[in-house]
């Protein structure tokens, strides 16, 4: 049983450009989430889709969207990236709420 | 807005020494949950505490919930090696927006 996959593992864009990272949830798990971790900080919430609708939204600008799709896999885009947008990106998915969460290994973003 | 501020934010402690690392809120907490992140991996659950006044072990891993609600504690009896890494707790203030204490990074000297 396949936990939580990200990818890419690493990816190294220009200031300006888009980006999308994806995420497939562990096998039973409807809910995802994803967190921006820069280095040496916590992970940051950005936003969680459940039954393909962003039900939460953490303190993040409109440049950071996502989207989930019928089979529960997610995606994070961010447009415009800024050298600040540099960071680990996790996703993080759970069977319901308040359930653990289970991360994937997350996708190192470098923007240049 | 909603925080959870975690002390101390860096502990060096030698090996066998006892460890603890406190998360505190200003306001009343849905629950709280506790994860351990390894230098380079990602956070791994370890505990949620739900219950005004729980206590739960998990061997030398001692995990409270505050009678109020607004704070949590976990504790390490005789610290090994493996023990390494940052611990983070996240809050659920009742709006789902998952919020993570600020993290308290543990070193071993061996």
């Amino acid at each position: 049983d396949a936990g939580v996959t990200q990818s890419p593992t690493h990816l190294i864009k220009t200031r300006g450009q888009q980006v999308t990272l994806r995420c497939s949830p562990k096998s039973g798990h409807d809910t995802v989430s994803w967190y921006q971790q820069a280095l040496g900080q916590g992970p940051q919430f950005i936003f969680q889709y459940y039954e393909e609708e962003e039900r939460q939204r953490g303190n993040f600008p409109d440049r950071f969207s996502g989207h989930q799709f019928p089979n529960y896999s997610s995606e994070l885009n961010v447009n415009a990236l800024l050298l600040g947008d540099s960071a680990l990106y996790l996703c993080a998915s759970r069977p319901g709420r308040n359930s653990p969460l289970h991360f994937g290994n997350g996708t190192r973003l470098t923007v240049t | 807005g909603q925080q959870v501020m975690q002390i101390p934010q860096y502990q060096h402690v030698q090996e066998g020494e006892d460890f603890t690392t406190y998360c505190n809120s200003s306001t009343t907490l849905s629950n709280i949950q506790w994860y351990k992140q390894r230098p380079g991996g990602h956070p791994v659950f370890l505990i949620q505490l739900v219950k005004s006044g729980e206590v739960k072990k998990q061997k030398r891993l001692t995990f409270q919930f505050g009678e109020a609600k607004k704070n949590s504690s976990l504790h390490i009896t005789a610290t090994q090696t493996t023990d390494v890494g940052t611990y983070f707790c996240i809050s659920n203030f009742g709006n789902e927006k998952l919020t993570f204490g600020t993290g308290t990074r543990l070193t071993i000297i061996p």
